[in-house]
């Protein structure tokens, strides 16, 4: 089965630090790859995912994620991080179609001033 | 205007009560979902449910029954509440295409079991 890691669990960055989380899924078949976050008290959001074609897709706010197929890897990255920034970021796979996503623990990423 | 919705956001309920969740999408989804997130932020796939097709989860327990009265909806109802099943409720729903079918999320339900 299908299984999503994410290595860091908290991460604190000062504003302005670049920031790279990681995620690694188990499963070397076709897959689609997913970033959301979610702020505090709020639901998912959709940062960016990634389908087929060009490995490194661009979402919204400034995040981008690199997909590298032989590392199994599909880490989420942003140059320069805001205080706004601060939320908790899940990597997301599924396998095909409609399967439902496999989502890893999540990073909380706390941004201070 | 919102795509996939939920009621209610909040509910707190006693131990042994019987209670459901109510989840809509008005995007002409086919496919819909009820996924938890725990205590520690975990999310997890509970149903995945089309017309054709209920799939569940096996560690789900079957005191949690998904309730589908049309394509738009999908219920979640719970029997004999337990203080483990506190957690924050996602719905979620997509178009069963092969290439493009990113998954849009509700706005949680937060069940907080005393």
């Amino acid at each position: 089965a299908q299984s999503v890691s994410q290595h860091n669990h908290h991460v604190i960055l000062s504003e302005a630090a670049s920031l790279e989380l990681g995620c690694n899924y188990s499963y070397g078949g076709t897959v689609n790859l997913f970033w959301y976050v979610q702020y505090p008290g709020q639901h998912l959001q959709l940062l960016l995912k990634y389908f087929s074609g060009d490995p490194l897709v661009k979402g919204i706010k400034g995040f981008e994620a690199e997909f590298i197929k032989s590392k199994f890897s599909f880490n989420l990255r942003k140059p320069s991080v805001q205080w706004s920034d601060t939320a908790e970021y899940f990597c997301a796979v599924r396998n095909s179609g409609n399967t439902p996503l496999v989502f890893g623990k999540g990073t909380r990423l706390s941004v201070i001033a | 205007d919102t795509a996939v919705s939920q009621t209610p956001k909040y509910l707190v309920t006693q131990m042994g009560n019987d209670k459901s969740i109510k989840c809509e999408q008005n995007l002409g989804h086919d496919t819909m979902y009820w996924y938890k997130q725990d205590s520690k932020k975990f999310l997890k796939i509970m149903f995945s449910y089309n017309n054709k097709e209920l799939i569940i989860n096996e560690t789900v327990p079957n005191r949690f029954s998904p309730k589908s009265p049309d394509k738009a909806h999908l219920n979640l109802h719970i029997n004999s509440l337990e203080l483990g099943d506190s957690a924050v409720y996602f719905c979620a729903s997509t178009r069963t295409r092969r290439y493009y079918n990113e998954q849009f999320f509700g706005p949680g339900t937060r069940l907080t079991v005393l």
